[in-house]
């Protein structure tokens, strides 16, 4: 049972575009949502992450609009470039309990930014 | 992901050989973590080790599967008589505690494959 599904599974924008990846859960009990970003042959690195207590948070060029009524979350980059070219991960865990560790991560998405 | 370091990057092994991965942790670090991710997935959580302890193995295939942190040493994710279904992107992850950050950092991975 795939618990963080994710889409698109790829995403071809123009440089300056703003590609939209977005993630839906199933497991309410979910409250730590992150997004990572990986690059080929390299491990998954944090991008930015929310909790389910504020609808949108940014960092930089990066957004995360978060719906808890829909159990949806999407990330948004701003202004892309060629080097925001890489797959992209949403995830999702459970804070309490001691099971943070546990993250569950959608399939991801290969964004290209085109120049 | 600095700092969360793997060997060896590649390894290629034939049915049946046994597989073994290394990673220590970043400095100040306790918490060790391994996923795993296949082809065009998304990575999936094995275990969880403190020092001399396994956490939670609830990930781990019941078979040929072993994990280990010694109280000297790195962390190693052994792999008996591997299958070509074994072959896949092994990430080690570690934190300094559970605390409600969350901030799990990643390794560069170990690429398995199985000829």
């Amino acid at each position: 049972q795939q618990q963080v599904k994710q889409s698109p599974q790829s995403l071809i924008v123009q440089k300056g575009g703003i590609p939209i990846i977005n993630c839906a859960y199933e497991n309410t009990a979910f409250d730590y949502f992150p997004w990572y970003q990986q690059f080929p042959g390299k491990g998954p690195a944090l991008l930015i992450a929310i909790r389910p207590d504020v609808s949108e948070k940014k960092e930089g060029r990066f957004t995360i609009s978060f719906n808890k009524s829909a159990k949806q979350f999407s990330l948004h980059i701003m202004d892309s470039q060629p080097g925001d070219s890489a797959t992209y991960f949403c995830a999702a865990s459970i804070t309490g309990g001691g099971s943070n560790y546990k993250l569950t991560f959608g399939k991801g998405t290969l964004l290209t930014v085109n120049p | 992901n600095a700092g969360v370091m793997q060997n060896p990057r590649h390894l290629v092994r034939r049915r049946g050989q046994e597989a073994r991965l290394r990673c220590s942790p970043m400095k100040g670090h306790s918490h060790v973590y391994w996923y795993r991710q296949l082809p065009e997935e998304g990575l999936k959580f094995m275990v969880y080790l403190q020092k001399e302890n396994i956490i939670d193995e609830s990930g781990m295939p019941k078979e040929r599967f072993s994990a280990e942190f010694p109280k000297e040493g790195p962390s190693i994710l052994r792999i008996q008589q591997v299958v070509r279904g074994d072959s896949a992107a092994y990430f080690c992850a570690s934190s300094r505690q559970l605390d409600s950050g969350n901030t799990i950092y990643f390794g560069e991975g170990s690429w398995l494959t199985v000829v």
